[in-house]
């Protein structure tokens, strides 16, 4: 049975940082991509970032609107995959998702049940 | 960046109705990268439609997708009480993926 399960969401204050954790099992990890999704208070998805698989070198994207303060990472030997969240903004407040992209696909056909992140002082 | 318009943003059925809702993009989308989801209230989305239309595993066969370029359809046959949710299509053409908008589906 494929899981994702998030972890690491609280409560920080603007320009802190925070790390994220998706623990993932009942797949093999580095055939997939892995993809971070977030969902603020009453509003669309939105797409922040992507590793890819093994076969592309773990390679990441981001959205402009995290490119250079959040970074994608894995353990490959554990199956975790994480966000380190930096500089933090009001508008980063979200509930944070991960979820698998079968490779070539582009969409995302497992989720985790979500972290949640409020930046506030 | 390729923007999603979803339409309507809201729609109530009774059911048993046929209920389609829309979803149109600003730059053209490959038929095989446009995608909808399903989510329900305090729940983690769930890919219902890939590339355009087909099913994901375990959605009713009263749910169909369609379309092409820039406008692409959901279509339920018939709604039942367990389809309420928020479904919001997603595309893929060079990052950043993005989603539309959602629409929201009540059952009268």
């Amino acid at each position: 049975e494929v899981k994702l399960v998030e972890s690491g969401g609280g409560l920080v204050q603007p320009g802190g940082s925070l790390r994220l954790s998706c623990a993932t099992s009942g797949f093999t990890f580095s055939d997939f991509y892995m993809e971070w999704v977030r969902q603020p208070p009453g509003k669309r998805l939105e797409w922040i970032a992507a590793s890819r698989n093994k076969a592309n070198d773990y390679t990441t994207e981001y959205s402009a609107s995290v490119k250079g303060r959040f970074i994608v990472s894995r353990d490959t030997s554990q199956s975790i995959l994480y966000l380190q969240m930096n500089a933090l903004r009001a508008e980063d407040t979200a509930i944070y998702y991960c979820a698998r992209a079968p490779t070539g696909t582009h969409y995302f056909d497992y989720w985790g049940q979500g972290t949640t992140l409020t930046v506030s002082s | 960046e390729n923007v999603l318009t979803q339409s309507p943003a809201i729609m109530s059925a009774s059911p048993g109705e046929k209920v389609t809702m829309t979803c149109r993009a600003s730059s053209s989308v490959s038929s095989s990268y446009l995608h909808w989801y399903q989510q329900k209230s305090g729940a983690s989305p769930k890919l219902w439609i890939y590339s355009t239309s087909n099913l994901a595993s375990g959605v009713p066969a009263r749910f169909s997708g369609s379309g092409s370029g820039t406008s692409y359809s959901l279509t339920i046959s018939s709604v039942e009480a367990e389809d309420a949710a928020t479904y919001y299509c997603q595309q893929y053409s060079g990052y950043p993926h993005t989603f539309g908008g959602g629409t929201k589906l009540e059952i009268k």
